[in-house]
């Protein structure tokens, strides 16, 4: 398995413009969670999807952001407009059922830069 | 209720010492406490987890020491070597609740 995909992995733009990060999670798993990481806050969770639909997104920090999950295979994480201080590391990871149990497993994450 | 402290922040630790990193928690409703390895241009990767049944786990030099008593368990790194130089994260949750809990992190630092 190749494991949870990103892209792009940098993103570089400038402030107001709209940034679109994806997010394709491991086959089978029916858990998506979105996060943000950042020196001065840590890894903050954005919101996560349970089969699809949105179960908690109250990390979301503003209308700016939003979430979409279209199917099992491919999700997306919008900002619009961006801000320079949206800046950060953006994460995305996928749970399954099974064996696995509780365990998330991370993609790569997006750099996203804010000028 | 809801959080998890860990500390410390960082360590720096001489090549064969044992680093230890805290956490400790509120909520009893939590059951699960996994440790996640992040590297530098990485996303963070399970280590190693535990659940309140046991007091202690290991897995190859990675142990967790859990004392549900005083809400509190801890990650040693026994023989830490230089490629185990990551940012460490701890976390909970619980049955009723798939999202994990996390800690802020401590970045480790192992010394040759």
């Amino acid at each position: 398995d190749a494991g949870v995909i990103q892209s792009p992995r940098h993103e570089v733009t400038e402030m107001g413009q709209e940034v679109t990060l994806r997010c394709k999670p491991i086959s089978g798993h029916d858990y998506l969670f979105w996060y943000r990481q950042t020196m001065m806050r840590g890894l903050e969770l954005l919101i996560y999807f349970n089969n699809n639909v949105p179960i908690d997104d109250s990390g979301m920090p503003e209308d700016r952001f939003s979430a979409k999950m279209p199917n099992a295979s491919f999700s997306t994480l919008k900002i619009q407009p961006s801000e320079p201080r949206d800046s950060a590391v953006y994460f995305c990871a996928s749970r399954g059922q099974g064996i696995s149990g509780y365990e998330q497993f991370f993609g790569p994450g997006t750099r996203l830069t804010v000028l | 209720q809801q959080q998890v402290k860990q500390s410390p922040q960082s360590l720096i630790v001489q090549k064969g010492g044992i680093p230890i990193i805290n956490c400790a928690y509120e909520n009893t409703a939590f059951d699960y406490f996994p440790w996640y390895q992040q590297f530098p241009g990485k996303g963070p990767a399970l280590l190693i987890a535990i659940r309140p049944d046991v007091s202690e786990k290991k897995e190859g030099r990675f142990t967790i020491s859990f004392n549900k008593s005083a809400k509190q368990f801890s990650l040693h790194i026994m023989d830490s070597q230089p490629g185990d130089s990551a940012t460490y994260f701890c976390a909970a949750s619980s049955g009723s609740n798939y999202q994990l809990i996390w800690g802020a992190g401590t970045k480790l630092i192992i010394k040759p």
